[in-house]
């Protein structure tokens, strides 16, 4: 019934590891987001990929790799975590080439570094 | 680079009354223009869309005006509910290359008191 999934919901871990964050989309969509969320609650698109492509990839430490195996997922992956990366990782989702632009967001992954 | 501004970070009002949430922004009007709501531990929620060539678009108690000339969306709920207590984003919808891509506001949090 989940639209947008994401796993997992927390994520506690120190500084220097490498972790992964995972995104599903069952609405069919072609086009998926990572944001991030931070303490000020501004939401700020990271990457977007359309049908596995990269499309938007804004200026985001290259420590962040997100990778799309399919239409519907889309992962994060991190290495050397730092204490700045504390926040909340927000997938989205929405169907290009239509006047519906609206996104479709997942619950949130909340990251934080120690 | 776009800018945009939502009025006061918190807004509280009385039940009942109607709620006007501003969203100002700097540089070119975007085609389309989203608000969106998000409550504490979720993702934000679309709830409307309104287009360039629009005034004003409605749903239910909801309303949305957008004046390209101002580089300002209005967004009204009348009759408010303590229901309708969140944070509400507007996001212009631009588009970037071969993409769209939203830029969100840092949002307006709204709490309506019984």
């Amino acid at each position: 019934d989940t639209a947008v999934s994401q796993t997992p919901k927390y994520l506690v871990t120190q500084m220097g590891n490498d972790k992964s964050i995972k995104c599903e989309q069952n609405l069919g969509h072609d086009t998926m987001y990572w944001y991030k969320q931070d303490s000020k609650k501004f939401l700020k698109i990271m990457f977007s990929y359309n049908n596995k492509e990269l499309i938007i990839n804004e200026t985001v430490p290259n420590r962040f790799s997100p990778k799309s195996p399919d239409k519907a997922h889309l992962n994060l992956h991190i290495n050397s975590l730092e204490l700045g990366d504390s926040a909340v990782y927000f997938c989205a989702s929405s169907q290009a080439g239509t006047r519906k632009t609206e996104q479709y967001f997942g619950p949130g992954t909340r990251l934080t570094v120690t | 680079s776009q800018k945009i501004e939502q009025n006061s970070e918190a807004l509280n009002i009385q039940e009942g009354k109607t709620a006007t949430l501003t969203c100002n922004y700097t540089n070119y009007s975007p085609a389309y223009l989203q608000w969106y709501r998000q409550d504490p531990g979720r993702g934000p929620v679309f709830l409307l869309l309104i287009r360039e060539n629009e005034k004003e678009k409605r749903k239910e108690r909801l309303k949305v005006t957008f004046d390209t000339t101002l580089k300002q969306s209005l967004f009204h709920i009348t009759a408010s509910q303590p229901a309708d207590s969140a944070t509400y984003l507007c996001a212009l919808d631009m588009r970037s290359g071969s993409a769209r891509q939203l830029t969100f506001g840092s949002g307006t949090q709204l709490t309506v008191l019984p």
